[in-house]
Parts: C-alpha cells; structure tokens; sequence
C-alpha cells in the first residue's frame, strides 16, 4: 500500500538556524512527491515536487528536498529559518492504482523561534 | 493567471441544515478535488471530478456529494449537517488525471452549531 510517514509532528528552530522536516514514502511505484505548505487559515501552498528528474529539487522561498530512492525519503530542508516560515508542512505522495491520488503526511509544525 | 478561488470563505449552519460550496479551478485545468482538513483527521479526501464525472471517491458517506459543470467548476453539497462536518472544505485544481501537481484554493471554513 502506498504511504507517506512524516516524522515529526512538531519542529522548533531558531530563526537563522536550519530547517529539517522528515518525509519517508512507500510506494510500489516511481512516486511523484510534494511538499506543500499551509499558513494559518489559508489553503495549501506548493512549495516543490519531485517528479524522477533530478533526485534534488528546489522549491520556493528557499526550501529544497532530496529524494533518496535507497531511503524512501523526501525530507524538506532550508539553509536559514525565517519568522515567515513558521506554518504547517505537507508532505505528499501521488500514487496510481487506476487512477492517481493524493496521499498526505500527517504534516508538521514548524515554530520558528526568534 | 488567477488562482483557485473557493466561495463562500466561511459559513455557520445548525445541524439538520444543507450547505454547497462552490470551486472555480484555474483556467484550463480541467480537474477538480475536494477535501476535508479537520485538526482530529488531517485532510481527506472527498472527491475528484474530470469532464463533469466523477473519477474517484473518498471514504465518506452518501450526504456528501458533488458535481463538475461544463466550464469545470465545481460544487460540494453536504445535507443532513453533523456536528462532525465542522471542518474547512480545500478544493483543488490540477490539468488532467495524470497524477499532475494539484493547486489549492483558500478553502472554504464551515461550522455547524
């Protein structure tokens, strides 16, 4: 079955210190995965997407994600943590059985500390 | 090029009540979804619409149902409101049925009394 884990449910960081949110996937085939981001009380956000072209994607706002096939990992990072970041992460896995669908993470909260 | 755009932004209703809310998609996307966002269950997925069909459902029973007009917007009814169904409602666009990057709307923020 196909599935997205991710890690932690909270994260606090210092702004100016780096950012790491965890994603692992399972998927029995080549995923496309995304990470979105939702500040409060505003819709989804996309951030990056990983689509099997290069395995490091940059995304928006200076977010970038790896994707790590031997790991089934997508973890979103972020050389520089900014107030503004401080919103919920979605990490997301597109999967087909017949017709694809959007599986989300559980999402995470980051705190950006100042 | 405009974004999702989603109406009403916020409702109240009272249980027993009906609700439709209403999704314009991007120009040219032709692919609608609709999902749930509760603190409790995270977000779910309620339905996907293309060409005024649906093409997949959620796990959720028959009170919610949907539809897909020909220019592709789209509306979600709810009927027979629940405490439960307090909840924002995220509709989201996307090309075709491809597994293409899905673009979210504003949502639409119901609370049943």
């Amino acid at each position: 079955a196909q599935s997205v884990t991710q890690l932690d449910s909270h994260v606090s960081v210092s702004e100016g210190t780096p950012v790491l949110l965890r994603c692992n996937y399972s998927s029995s085939y080549s995923p496309s995965l995304f990470w979105y981001v939702q500040h409060p009380n505003k819709g989804l956000q996309l951030l990056l997407k990983y689509t099997s072209a290069a395995t490091l994607v940059k995304g928006i706002n200076g977010f970038e994600a790896e994707f790590k096939k031997s790991e089934t990992s997508f973890h979103l990072t972020k050389p520089s943590a900014h107030m503004s970041d401080a919103a919920e992460y979605f990490c997301v896995v597109s999967v087909s059985s017949g017709t694809y669908k959007y599986i989300f993470g559980t999402g995470t909260r980051l705190k950006v500390l100042a | 090029k405009a974004g999702v755009t989603q109406t009403p932004r916020y409702l109240i209703k009272t249980r027993g009540q009906q609700v439709t809310l209403s999704c314009s998609p991007i120009s040219g996307h032709r692919s609608v979804s609709w999902y749930q966002q509760t603190p409790g269950q995270g977000l779910q997925f309620l339905f996907e619409y293309f060409s005024e069909t649906q093409r997949n459902k959620g796990n959720f029973p028959g009170r919610f149902s949907g539809r897909q007009f020909s220019n592709s917007r789209s509306e979600m009814n709810v009927s027979t409101l629940e405490l439960g169904d307090s909840a924002l409602y995220l509709c989201a666009s996307s090309l075709g049925l491809n597994g293409e990057t899905q673009y979210f709307g504003p949502g639409t923020r119901l609370l049943v009394l």
